[in-house]
């Protein structure tokens, strides 16, 4: 079946620094989605890319969907400690079929942890 | 609006025990899916419910069941609990033709 795999990990900064994280899917997607789950609490949606190669950005956060539509990163540029938390990227096969809005297959999430 | 409800926040049950868990959409959402959360496995979708009917399955063990109700409020069933199905079970709606999740503040489901 379908695998999404992230990386790094963990990554530990010094606040001001950027931070990545890059996913990986083993299928091609039809879309990509970024979730922020913070310490003790619940994944909140970020963002979706849907076009081959699109770039998105909200404020210091920076989102590709790359060209093959198989992988994506997520970039935070002067991380600051309230960016604290686990990203996960979550996609959907795109021979999933037109009715499986709901199944999404995540990512292990990498946990970001920024030192002030 | 107000956002994606779970009920209850805990619970404790011993092994063999069967849970009932219930999450409240947020208001006009149709769609409602289950996850569950654990450190070795991540984030696994267990089914997704739309308009009453189940849409879309995990492969997750036939102990593990859901229901939608008319209200778009839904609930899910573990019978026969293991050690293992001890979670964070989170609950998340979606707006018509849409892939974006909104979480509920999840159940954390201990298996002693």
């Amino acid at each position: 079946g379908q695998q999404v795999m992230q990386i790094p990990q963990y990554q530990h900064v010094q606040e001001g620094e950027d931070f990545t994280t890059y996913c990986n899917s083993s299928t091609t997607l039809s879309n990509i989605q970024w979730y922020k789950q913070r310490p003790g609490g619940h994944p909140v949606f970020l963002i979706q890319l849907v076009k081959s190669g699109e770039v998105k950005k909200q404020k210091r956060l920076t989102f590709q969907f790359g060209e093959a539509k198989k992988n994506s990163s997520l970039h935070i540029t002067a991380t600051q400690t309230t960016d604290v938390g686990t990203y996960f990227c979550a996609g959907q096969d795109i021979n999933a079929g037109g009715t499986s809005y709901g199944k999404l297959t995540f990512g292990q999430g990498t946990i970001l942890t920024v030192h002030p | 609006k107000a956002g994606v409800t779970q009920t209850p926040r805990y619970l404790i049950k011993t092994r063999g025990q069967q849970v009932t868990l219930s999450c409240s959409p947020i208001s006009g959402h149709r769609s409602v899916s289950w996850y569950q959360q654990t450190p070795g496995q991540g984030l696994q979708f267990l089914f997704e419910y739309f308009s009453e009917t189940q849409r879309n399955k995990g492969n997750f063990p036939g102990r593990f069941s859901g229901r939608q109700f008319s209200n778009s409020r839904s609930e899910m069933n573990v019978s026969t609990l293991e050690l293992g199905d001890s979670a964070l079970y989170l609950c998340a709606s979606s707006p018509d033709n849409s892939y974006e999740q909104y979480f509920g503040p999840g159940t954390r489901l201990t298996v002693t």
